[in-house]
């Protein structure tokens, strides 16, 4: 089954209000990665979280990471309609060079 | 200026013919990727170069058939198309993965919508 699995699949929030999204894994990681996709683009790279580190801000959005749960999770604080997007998780399989991505929870931020 | 860049953005073929994807990236990066998204968005790794050398080669039908003619170009080739071909295509690229489980910062281009007729 695949790597990452993120948690919950949709998540629908007025303007203003604070997303979390979290993501589970499978195996050992080095690092984990956290994108964002618009309708309609490609992806685009939010932020990389290393295995030694347990948090880690870019902006509105805090990242966190418990390499003991094997899960992570993605703040968006004070959301915004533009923030509307498919936000994925990524990691390496186990010793290799192979990215796998997790199904995606789709954020929807009404104005 | 775009980054990765993938031609044609939209594709629709009928079932049997044979089509090509481009994708050029000018961001000096060693590695390329090809991804496959779903109509559900699940996104999958098809195929992976390092400086014109494949080194991950997933589980596609061999009627898929990548080429990197340099390492700022990887091209996708689909023999025979069906009707299960029908996704999202995406381009990607990164610098070198410097160890084995490491994660390099992904450029995607924004995708070939391939439809089967």
């Amino acid at each position: 089954s695949q790597q990452g699995e993120e948690d919950p699949q949709a998540l629908s929030i007025q303007e203003g209000e604070n997303a979390t999204m979290n993501c589970s894994y499978k195996t050992s990681i080095n690092n984990l990665q956290w994108y964002r996709q618009n309708s309609g683009r490609g992806l685009v790279h939010l932020i990389l979280i290393r295995s030694n580190e347990r948090e880690k801000h870019s902006g509105r959005l805090r990242v966190t990471l418990d390499t003991s749960k094997k899960s992570s999770s993605l703040l968006i604080t004070a959301s915004r309609a533009a923030d509307t997007a498919s936000y994925f998780c990524a990691t390496a399989n186990t010793g290799g060079f192979k990215t796998i991505f997790g199904a995606g929870t789709r954020l929807f931020v009404k104005a | 200026d775009t980054a990765v860049s993938q031609t044609p953005k939209y594709l629709v073929t009928q079932m049997g013919n044979d089509k090509s994807i481009k994708c050029e990236q000018n961001l000096g990066h060693d590695t390329m990727y090809w991804y496959k998204q779903d109509s559900k968005k699940f996104l999958k790794i098809m195929f992976s170069y390092n400086n014109k050398e494949l080194i991950i080669n997933e589980t596609v039908p061999n009627r898929f058939s990548p080429k990197s003619p340099d390492k700022a170009h990887l091209n996708l080739h689909i023999n025979s198309l069906e009707l299960g071909d029908s996704a999202v295509y995406f381009c990607a690229s990164s610098q070198a993965v410097d160890s084995p489980g490491g994660l390099q910062p992904q450029h995607f281009g924004d995708g070939t919508r391939l439809s089967i007729l």
